[in-house]
């Protein structure tokens, strides 16, 4: 969306590697989602957060309204986090929490 | 396993045809959001309700889709008369209205339009 920048646009990364996503807001957001893009085509949730970090397991997500960013880092990366990952994040003048989406990442996990 | 249902899971009709498609809400969320998933992955926001009221729609659900979110049954999307460029994802999603808690999103109905 145009209030969402994220990048990059792909990704490969060698097995056991990491690395991060980000998506930068052209206005202050209220809070940000991520998502993977499983097999069938659905959005599995990652994170959700208002502020701050949040971490499970090899994930870790973090947001700063105030700088306008959020960020998703992958560590030990394996075969099965192949996909495509979304942010999408809620604007501060939307009703009701309207969600503005990222273009999306492309990760590819090489053996 | 998501707490939004959304049926049918795909849905395949000719140009000109209706199309319809149901969400039901996690129970307790009074907000409902319909998006729209292309094949490029990029999402458009279609329509919002709280309860069975619409806050927001874009031009295009207005004119030519029909939406409504009665109370005691699903939630449902209808696309008049169907075109090509309605070949997409469609995602429904619930929350509570809360800024600390994040809606949740259905599976999702895959149109194809023939």
């Amino acid at each position: 969306g145009d209030q969402v920048e994220q990048s990059p646009s792909a990704l490969s990364l060698h097995e056991g590697t990491g690395s991060a996503l980000r998506c930068n807001f052209t206005t202050t957001m209220r809070a940000v989602q991520w998502f993977r893009k499983n097999s069938r085509g659905s959005l599995i949730n990652l994170f959700y957060l208002a502020s701050g970090t949040k971490e499970n397991g090899r994930l870790k997500s973090a947001f700063d309204s105030k700088e306008r960013y959020s960020t998703l880092h992958i560590r030990d990366a394996q075969l099965e986090d192949s996909g495509t990952y979304f942010c999408a994040a809620l604007d501060r003048g939307s009703a009701l929490g309207r969600l503005h989406f990222g273009a999306g990442t492309q990760l590819i996990v090489i053996p | 396993n998501s707490k939004v249902i959304q049926t049918p899971r795909y849905l395949v009709k000719g140009q000109g045809q209706k199309a319809k498609m149901r969400c039901i809400p996690e129970k307790g969320h009074p907000v409902v959001f319909w998006y729209q998933q292309n094949k490029n992955n990029e999402f458009k926001f279609l329509i919002n309700f709280q309860n069975q009221e619409v806050l927001q729609q874009i031009d295009m659900t207005e004119k030519r889709f029909s939406a409504e979110c009665p109370s005691n049954s699903p939630c449902s999307l209808e696309i008049q008369s169907s075109e090509a460029g309605d070949s997409a994802l469609y995602l429904c999603a619930s929350r509570t209205g809360w800024d600390n808690q994040a809606p949740l999103f259905g599976e999702g109905t895959r149109l194809s339009v023939l």
